[in-house]
């Protein structure tokens, strides 16, 4: 069965620094899906950014950025010029392309981020 | 166009109860899938439904049920309520396996 790890149950990062959200999983297949999921206190699940294990190049979405390391089976997420609105808990999910259900997302337990003024 | 809405927004049931969460999907999907989410925790995928069938199951018990109707809105049940049910319920929508949306949940509390 497949499974997501996040390892850092707290994150702290200073307004307008970079920090990195590490994410590990286990799968036994060759294609599939990444996400990184925000969820502030709203609790309104929010993605953040995706990415297809088919293609090397590394997602990014404007501030955010992930380095995707297929052969070690991580996925970490890189905030960069962080802002206060970005402290929220962060997930890391997983999602099969191929098999009988429409794909339903595997998550990790997440890191929660506070951002410092 | 209009999100992933669900009711009620809070709920407290005693022990034994029964409860109905619903989750109207977003305009132009025809799929809705239910998550589990525990204080401090992951959500955790309990089933899903496509063109009103369930396709695809997590690991609960039968006394989590759901329903989807033509306008592809959701029901989730939940039968002889335990203390562990209390939690954060999220309903996500999506067309087929494209992006999943999600609503605001409904925070259930069994007491």
């Amino acid at each position: 069965a497949q499974t997501v790890t996040q390892s850092q149950p707290e994150m702290s990062v200073q307004e307008a620094e970079t920090v990195t959200l590490s994410c590990t999983y286990d799968t036994s297949e060759s294609d599939y899906y990444l996400f990184w999921y925000k969820q502030p206190p709203s609790r309104q699940m929010i993605l953040v950014i995706r990415q297809e294990a088919y293609k090397q190049q590394n997602a990014t979405e404007n501030r955010f950025s992930v380095n995707f390391q297929k052969a070690a089976k991580s996925f970490s997420l890189k905030i960069s010029d962080s802002q206060l609105g970005d402290a929220a808990m962060y997930f890391c999910a997983y999602r099969e392309i191929y098999g009988g259900s429409q794909g339903n997302l595997i998550f990790g337990k997440g890191t929660k981020l506070s951002v410092k003024p | 166009e209009t999100g992933v809405t669900q009711s009620p927004t809070h709920l407290i049931k005693t022990r034994g109860q029964q409860v109905t969460l619903r989750c109207s999907s977003q305009s132009g999907h025809n799929t809705v899938s239910w998550y589990q989410q525990a204080l401090g925790q992951g959500p955790q995928f309990i089933f899903q439904y496509y063109r009103e069938e369930e396709n695809g199951r997590g690991n609960f018990p039968p006394r989590f049920s759901g329903l989807q109707f033509p306008n592809y809105s959701s029901e989730l049940n939940v039968n002889a309520l335990e203390l562990d049910d209390s939690a954060l319920y999220l309903c996500a929508s999506s067309f087929g396996r494209a992006e999943q949306y999600f609503g605001p949940g409904t925070r259930l509390t069994v007491t």
